[in-house]
């Protein structure tokens, strides 16, 4: 199989502060991850492209500074929101991408920000 | 920019009924996707259909792809309440590519 784990599965925290999302390719290696967001009762929306050991390409209309990617192992890539506020609080899926099973995209279980 | 419509946003079924959901996508596509979401819960996957009149089947869901029609179809058989969720479908380019989600379907199916 392909498993992707995300951590945590839910956070809260207080407006103001950083959160940090991690994705884990746990049985195979992912040089492409993408990060996704989804608000309640709405489609994914692509936020980025990550690339391991290059920069993350971001979509347009997402901020760069705000939402840090860093995808520094073959494994894993993670997703930082800085100074949170309350209208970043949405469902965020992470994908990785599995070369050797056709470039299919296997997906995290989500983490559930909520920023108070 | 590609573009991905699905039809109807919600469908309110009646079990052992039959019931399909469109996927129309604007520009030629490598691979459909179908993926169901429960609430509170993360992508699981369906079905990937790569061809012109790949059809795949999985109990009571079947999907099928036109690319001339630019059309994906996923058909219900005898709808029963633990198909009760949301279901997208997605696009991509080219293989490796980002993809291109529909709004999604929502479906309940009441006894």
């Amino acid at each position: 199989g392909a498993v992707v784990s995300q951590h945590p599965s839910r956070v809260i925290c207080k407006s103001g502060t950083s959160v940090k999302i991690e994705c884990r390719s746990l049985d195979f290696q992912a040089t492409t991850m993408f990060w996704y967001r989804q608000f309640p009762k709405q489609s994914l929306m692509l936020m980025a492209t990550s690339n391991e050991g290059s920069k993350a390409t971001y979509e347009q209309g997402v901020e760069k500074d705000k939402f840090l990617i860093n995808h520094a192992s073959l494994t894993l890539s993670t997703l930082t929101v800085t100074s949170a506020h309350p209208e970043d609080s949405s469902f965020y899926i992470c994908s990785a991408l599995r070369a050797n099973l056709g470039n299919e995209q296997f997906f995290g279980p989500g983490t559930r920000l909520t920023v108070l | 920019e590609l573009k991905v419509e699905q039809n109807p946003l919600f469908l309110s079924m009646q079990e052992g009924k039959n019931y399909t959901i469109y996927c129309n996508y604007s520009t030629t596509s490598d691979r459909l996707y179908w993926y169901r979401q429960d609430p509170g819960k993360s992508l699981e996957s369906l079905f990937v259909l790569l061809s012109n009149g790949a059809v795949k089947q999985e109990g009571r869901l079947m999907a099928s792809l036109d690319t001339k029609a630019r059309l994906s179809t996923l058909h219900i058989t005898a709808a029963v309440h633990d198909l009760s969720a949301t279901y997208f479908c997605a696009v991509d380019k080219a293989a490796g590519n980002k993809l291109t989600f529909g709004g999604g379907t929502r479906v309940l199916v009441k006894p």
